[in-house]
């Protein structure tokens, strides 16, 4: 597509349930990033995919958070046993194989969890 | 302490003013370095990329001091569309992996 593409675009959740992201990043684009932002802050970097595979899943806040990208287009972001914490925008960015200059955005999906 | 620190602001400017941003980060290992700009409940957009020669981009002024690991933004001649959060962001290698973030400083240029 034309740019990264998230869904939903709001989600409401009660504390204690399961919810997925998903991010349909720019076409071609190898490399995929999740990030959080809460609030008042700059994004939080969660976990970059090269292809399919995790490079880096060292902002995983704890282990109820899993990302998968099992065709190295489309990512999926996990969220088991959410906590009211867990509210923020969940932002998704794609760019040419890890190419610092090159990342796109996309609008984000807002979670609230109540 | 965060690794990339800004004023979080507002800066509450008139149109036509001058205003400088700055941000420090922690990490001497830091290779590229961007501005973003963010628009209320929008995403981050690229602004302008940061070198150590400094490097201009219309009315805006961006600048690297390695040494003192210390980066700027200036806008001139300031704009109503110029209101926007200001994201100094830095990366841990030239072909990376993940943007770190600082907490944005928030501009509000009025009439």
């Amino acid at each position: 597509g034309a740019g990264v593409s998230q869904t939903p675009s709001n989600k409401v959740t009660e504390k204690g349930k399961y919810v997925e992201l998903r991010c349909d990043p720019i076409s071609g684009h190898t490399a995929l990033y999740w990030y959080r932002q809460s609030l008042g802050q700059g994004p939080e970097f969660l976990i970059y995919f090269q292809g399919t595979g995790a490079a880096d899943d060292s902002g995983l806040p704890n282990d109820r958070f899993f990302a998968v990208r099992p065709e190295g287009s489309v990512s999926t972001l996990k969220i088991q046993r959410t906590e009211r914490g867990d509210s923020a925008v969940y932002l998704c960015a794609s760019s040419l194989e890890g190419e610092g200059y090159g990342y796109t955005f996309g609008s984000g999906t807002r979670l609230t969890v109540v | 302490r965060k690794e990339v620190e800004q004023d979080p602001g507002p800066f509450n400017v008139p149109e036509g003013a001058t205003v400088a941003f700055n941000c420090t980060y922690s990490n001497s290992a830091s290779q590229s370095f961007f501005w973003y700009r963010q628009d209320c409940r929008k995403e981050p957009k690229l602004l302008m990329s940061v070198y150590s020669s400094g490097n201009e981009d219309g009315r805006f002024t961006a600048q690297l001091n390695r040494a003192s690991q210390y980066i700027s933004l200036l806008i001139r001649d300031s704009k109503l569309s110029d209101s926007a959060t200001y994201l100094c962001v830095v990366t841990r290698s030239y072909n990376t992996d993940k943007l770190i973030f600082g907490t944005g400083t928030r501009l509000q240029v009025f009439p």
